[in-house]
């Protein structure tokens, strides 16, 4: 079962920073919170992760709260080839295998 | 580019045919895990192989099978294929090296299976 809860649709107009949220809130502390996109029909591509610090990379910048029960992915200026489905994935590491569970995601539209 | 690739990148099979599909991983990468996207859904975890063994797995039969190779590209092998089997299958590699949580783990692009 997932263990995040994401908005199924958000819309953002192309420029704009689009704040995606995801709530974790039974995270546990050795658990790392990985955020992946997914346009239609393609494989999952890896945007960030982080563990409780906030990170930032060339794609986007990830906002872990302090409890770590909620996080928020942010792409500081969407453009159309943004459209995509957005997971946040809350990952499982067991018996030294690191194992992400799905959920639905947010279906993310960036329109002119 | 992940660096991950995968193919064939589509194929149909009969039902209650078997079906082998392959994935080579990033370069320097040690572990390669599967998983199933049915249609309008999240990929689903199958199983994760390491070291030429399989050290995690997913609830899936055992018809759903793999294989590892000394330069840690993978099969994914299914038995007895059902109409359900149909989804798009993805690779995903990453380094477990220091085996510890929070690796980078990249995903190819796929490989669509229609079961018929």
């Amino acid at each position: 079962d997932a263990k995040t809860t994401q908005p199924p649709s958000m819309d953002c107009a192309e420029g704009r920073a689009a704040n995606l949220p995801c709530n974790h809130s039974t995270i546990s502390g050795n658990e790392y919170v990985y955020w992946y996109r997914q346009i239609h029909s393609q494989g999952p591509q890896y945007i960030i992760h982080g563990l409780k610090n906030n990170e930032t990379n060339e794609m986007a910048s990830l906002i872990i709260t302090e409890d770590r029960k909620s996080s928020t992915l942010i792409l500081p200026h969407a453009t159309l080839r943004d459209t995509a489905v957005y997971y946040c994935i809350v990952s499982l590491f067991s018996g030294g295998y690191n194992k992400l569970i799905f959920g639905a995601g947010t279906r993310l539209a960036v329109h002119p | 580019e992940t660096g991950v690739t995968q193919s064939p990148t589509h194929l149909i099979k009969t039902r209650g045919q078997q079906v082998t599909l392959r994935c080579s991983s990033q370069s320097g990468h040690n572990t390669v895990s599967w998983y199933q996207q049915a249609l309008g859904q999240g990929p689903q975890f199958i199983f994760q192989y390491y070291r030429e063994e399989e050290n995690g797995r997913g609830n899936f039969p055992p018809r759903f099978s793999g294989l590892q190779f000394p330069n840690y590209s993978s099969e994914l092998n299914v038995n007895a294929l059902e109409l359900d089997d149909s989804a798009l299958y993805l690779c995903a590699s990453s380094d477990l090296r220091d085996n510890r949580p929070g690796n980078t783990i990249y995903f190819g692009e796929g490989s669509w299976l229609t079961v018929v």
